[in-house]
């Protein structure tokens, strides 16, 4: 159980268009789900936190209007990477919090991840 | 501020041998502590939690982490490495919000 996909696992893109990122929750309801982002050989740094139905909230410095979320259901929420440029080149991680308590003791189950290429 | 360390980039252990994955927390809140397993190019997945109760809890693959409050860590270990145990190991927190604030990360790398 608590199994999270990702969709692409691997995009190369040419600079200036956009990309979407699918993530699902694909045996149970997520009513939170969470985007990160990972450089090499380094930690995971939150972008946005992503409840459904309503908007996401974004961490410091990252920018909403690039980076697009929807959380259109309690086991969807994409992320668009707008106007993309090479250094928005990374792996891009999303996970999802199952709908029991809705504590922040709840387990954050992970997707594969997304590697982004920017051309 | 919540926080994790993890003082070790890289643990390189025998297979056969016990393993231990540093981590310490900060002292602020609540400490509801996890770890997590990143093997390459591949997402993270979850180990343990834990939450409140026993100290020792054990999770997925052999693994156990021990909660010790008087030394705010949170170490993970194996009786018995494995060389498919190599990977990239994550400590985490949350407390006081839905944020997991997660340490820089240990390679592991078990070796014949």
């Amino acid at each position: 159980g608590a199994v999270v996909s990702q969709h692409p696992s691997r995009v190369i893109c040419k600079s200036g268009t956009s990309v979407k990122i699918e993530c699902r929750s694909l045996d149970f309801q997520a009513t939170t789900m969470f985007w990160y982002r990972q450089f090499p050989k380094q930690s995971l740094m939150l972008m946005a936190t992503s409840n459904e139905g309503s908007k996401a909230t974004y961490e410091q410095g990252v920018e909403k209007d690039k980076f697009l979320i929807n959380h259109a259901s309690l086991t969807l929420s994409t992320l668009t990477v707008t106007s993309a440029h090479p250094e928005d080149s990374s792996f891009y991680i999303c996970s999802a919090r199952a709908r029991t308590s809705g504590s922040v003791t709840d387990t954050q189950y992970f997707g594969p991840g997304t590697r982004l290429t920017v051309l | 501020a919540q926080s994790v360390a993890q003082p070790e980039d890289q643990v390189n252990v025998a297979e056969g041998n016990p393993l231990t994955v540093k981590c310490t927390y900060s002292v602020s809140g609540n400490p509801y502590l996890f770890w997590y397993v990143q093997y390459p190019n591949r997402g993270l997945q979850f180990l343990l939690k834990y939450i409140t109760g026993d100290n020792l809890v054990k999770g997925s693959y052999g693994f156990e982490a021990e909660f010790n409050k008087s030394q705010t860590s949170f170490h993970l270990k194996k009786p018995s490495a494995l060389v498919s145990d190599s990977a990239l190991y994550f400590c985490a927190r949350t407390g006081g919000g839905n944020k997991l604030t997660f340490g820089t990360g240990t390679q592991l790398k078990v070796e014949l």
